[in-house]
C-alpha cells in the first residue's frame, strides 16, 4: 500500500516556467521526503522536511508541509529540460522507519 | 562501497523457478530497504532491516518472498516459485540513520522478468 498520493499525475510545462507538485498522505509522519527518478533509473533524494518545519528551500526547489492538512508541495522554479523526470514524495509512518512512496508525478519540461 | 550495488541487473526466469536478488549497501549504512516497482508506478515497500534485525516485513506480498541480512551488511531477496505477476523492478536502498529517518540511497535495481 502507498501512503502518499501525488497530484497531478502528469504535468507538462515550458522551460523556464515553474512546476508545482502536491502530495497528500494519510497518517501522521516524522518527516517527508521528495525524490526524483529519471527514466526508470534509481531514485535520487532531493529534499527532506521534518514534521515541525513548514517550508524548506534547496536551490531551485521549495518544499512546504502542512501537517494539519496532511499535505506537501514541491515547487521547482525556472524549470529546465533536465528536470524532466518522475517525482515522488515519501513518508515514514510516524515513529516507525517504514518509508513509503506515493504514485508519483511525471513532469515533462519542453525546451 | 561507494554506492548501493544490486545484482543481477536483469534476470529472466521461468515460472516456478526460485530467484535470489542481492543488494550491497553503502558500507556504513545501518538501514536497508527493499522495494518493488512496477512500470509507471511508485516503489512499493517490501521490508527493511536495521543491521541484521528485520523489524517490518509487512510489505512482502506472500510467503514466497523472503529477505535476509545475516551479518548486517549484504542483503538478499528471494522469491520462490516465481509467478508472472512477480515481474517488476526490485530496488534496494540504504540509509545511515539507524532508528531515525534519513535520506535513502538507491541502487539501480534488478529487473525481474518471469516468463
Amino acid at each position: 500500500s502507498q501512503q502518499g498520493e501525488e497530484d497531478p499525475q502528469a504535468l507538462s510545462i515550458q522551460e523556464g516556467e515553474n512546476a508545482t507538485m502536491n502530495c497528500s498522505y494519510k497518517t501522521s509522519i516524522n518527516n517527508l521526503q521528495w525524490y526524483r527518478q529519471n527514466s526508470g533509473r534509481g531514485l535520487v533524494h532531493l529534499i527532506l522536511i521534518r514534521s515541525n518545519e513548514r517550508e524548506k528551500h534547496s536551490g531551485r526547489l521549495r518544499v512546504t508541509l502542512d501537517t494539519s492538512k496532511k499535505s506537501s508541495s514541491l515547487l521547482i522554479t525556472a524549470s529546465r529540460a533536465a528536470d524532466t523526470a518522475s517525482y515522488f514524495c515519501a513518508t515514514d509512518s510516524g515513529g516507525y522507519q517504514k518509508v513509503t512512496f506515493g504514485i508519483g508525478t511525471k513532469l515533462q519540461v519542453i525546451p | 562501497g561507494a554506492g548501493v550495488s544490486q545484482s543481477p541487473r536483469y534476470k529472466v526466469t521461468k515460472r516456478g523457478q526460485d530467484v535470489t536478488l542481492r543488494c550491497d549497501p553503502i558500507s556504513s549504512h545501518a538501514t536497508l530497504y527493499w522495494y518493488q516497482q512496477a512500470l509507471g508506478q511508485g516503489p512499493e515497500f517490501l521490508t527493511y532491516f536495521n543491521y541484521e534485525a528485520q523489524p517490518d516485513k509487512s510489505g512482502l506480498p506472500s510467503d514466497r518472498f523472503s529477505a535476509e541480512r545475516p551479518e548486517g551488511s549484504i542483503s538478499t531477496l528471494t522469491i520462490q516459485r516465481t509467478e508472472q505477476r512477480d515481474s517488476a523492478m526490485y530496488r534496494c536502498a540504504s540509509s545511515d540513520v539507524a532508528g531515525g529517518f534519513g535520506e535513502l540511497f538507491f541502487g539501480e535495481g534488478s529487473r525481474l522478468t518471469v516468463l
